[in-house]
């Protein structure tokens, strides 16, 4: 157990809809992180997080968002749901005093857009 | 996005065999990790490398930063049945702001 925890474990929804993905960090890590894996692209960053504030940006479509809360919890809006958005999305977090580089992964949320 | 290229792709391997795996890139990393992934989880961070030319263990699994820093290697010996699943490197370029960059990933089969 990473102490990353995500939900829900699997969300199905149909195109054009809108889903939110939720991402508590390890206590303490002030750091998270969006992944998107899918069968073609393995993992992709997305976006990342420290201390609330928006610090990195990777292969985020403009339909996708993210925020991270006072609490550290981070939320990650999938909106106008496409077939191929299909795919595991991971949170990952890591610590303040950690070189950033170890990042500690949750059990993912499995998205099926039908 | 840019990826690493890690080979091989997949193995099948005996229970009690050595397997080696490597990830290469053309840019310079200063962090590597190597992380494994078993079906329907999340990666779990196996060895991590922050200096060139380092060797770090982590029981039956060593790792090592290539000297070059554009490559790094996971070595697991005397395999067994649970070694199963993907392995995965990741690399962090300089003032990359911690974003990590992946492999594609080793599926490893171990045969009892």
């Amino acid at each position: 157990d990473s102490g990353v925890t995500q939900t829900p474990k699997h969300l199905i929804t149909a195109t054009g809809q809108r889903v939110t993905l939720r991402c508590s960090p390890r206590s303490g890590d002030l750091s998270v992180y969006w992944y998107q894996q899918s069968l073609d692209q393995g993992l992709q960053f997305l976006i990342q997080y420290y201390n609330g504030e928006e610090r990195a940006k990777g292969n985020i479509l403009e339909r996708f968002s993210a925020q991270q809360f006072p609490d550290l919890h981070s939320e990650l809006n999938l909106s106008s749901l496409e077939l191929g958005d299909s795919a595991l999305y991971f949170c990952a977090s890591s610590g303040a005093g950690s070189w950033g580089g170890e990042q500690f992964f949750g059990p993912g949320t499995r998205l099926t857009v039908l | 996005g840019q990826q690493l290229n890690q080979s091989p792709q997949s193995m099948f391997i005996q229970e009690g065999e050595d397997v080696s795996m490597n990830c290469t890139s053309s840019s310079i990393f200063n962090t590597w990790l190597w992380y494994k992934q078993d079906p329907g989880e999340g990666p779990v961070l196996l060895i991590a490398l922050y200096k060139a030319g380092e060797l770090t263990s982590n029981g039956r699994l060593t790792a090592q930063f290539g000297i070059t820093r554009k490559d790094s290697f996971l070595n697991i010996s005397a395999s067994i049945p649970s070694d199963v699943g993907i392995y995965f490197c990741a690399g962090q370029r300089e003032g990359s702001n911690y974003k990590l960059t992946f492999g594609k990933g080793t599926l490893l089969t171990v045969n009892p």
